[in-house]
């Protein structure tokens, strides 16, 4: 399980307001995600970035942002912008292809008050 | 895009008793087939994938089988624990493109 972290594990924001999560990893993975989960729905794609500088939308990129300055961190903003934001939020990484076994992080639980 | 569906969304077994999960998907082209176990409260973890190249995987009381035919691949688990009872997603990939996750199952094994 180790090797993939995400802070804080719980986060509490007002409406209106940006936060960003972390999420770094020491596995030397080139290839890092982000996941939306929620009850019943299943893993949803966010963002997804396989080298460094360079990142895809994934299935709901809306009111989300990312960066990837470094190969160990993949940091994810959700802004004001999404309309609903509370979920829990999964970041996982891969040595390179989708078809490479993916480790995710613990998660960051974000509630929006 | 690639659809995948997954049932039961919740299944009941007694411990001892085997469960099936199925999962459906909608492209042909896929060709990776992973499966994660996420226990309550934490991450998920890959327990057994199989790729579009064989029919059949398995690791000690978890298999995994797949019909391209049909388009549907599942999970069974042998002998099940309670220690087994957590929330399985099934997902689908074409290539080098996106892992497509089902709705998951959530597997209740009772003493």
């Amino acid at each position: 399980d180790g090797g993939i972290t995400q802070s804080p594990k719980y986060l509490f924001r007002k409406e209106g307001q940006n936060v960003t999560l972390s999420c770094e990893q020491n596995l030397n993975h080139d290839a890092m995600y982000w996941y939306r989960q929620d009850p019943g729905q299943g893993l949803r794609l966010i963002y997804y970035s396989q080298i460094v500088n360079d990142f895809q939308k994934g299935d709901i990129a809306e009111g989300y942002s990312v960066s990837r300055e470094k190969k160990e961190s993949f940091p994810l903003t959700v802004t004001s912008a999404q309309k609903n934001p509370t979920a829990f939020y999964l970041c996982a990484s891969s040595s390179g292809s989708f078809t490479d076994t993916q480790y995710f992080g613990p998660g960051t639980r974000l509630t929006v008050l | 895009g690639e659809n995948v569906e997954q049932h039961p969304s919740t299944l009941s077994v007694q411990e001892g008793d085997s469960a099936v999960i199925k999962c459906t998907y909608s492209d042909s082209a896929s060709n990776y087939f992973p499966w994660y176990k996420q226990e309550l409260g934490k991450r998920p973890q890959l327990i057994i994938d199989i790729r579009s190249n064989v029919g059949e995987k398995k690791d000690q009381r978890i298999a995994v089988t797949l019909n391209k035919t049909a388009k549907h691949f599942s999970l069974h688990i042998t002998e099940t624990q309670p220690e087994d009872s957590a929330v399985y997603f099934c997902a689908a990939s074409i290539g080098y493109s996106t892992l497509t996750f089902g709705k998951g199952t959530m597997l209740l094994v009772s003493p």
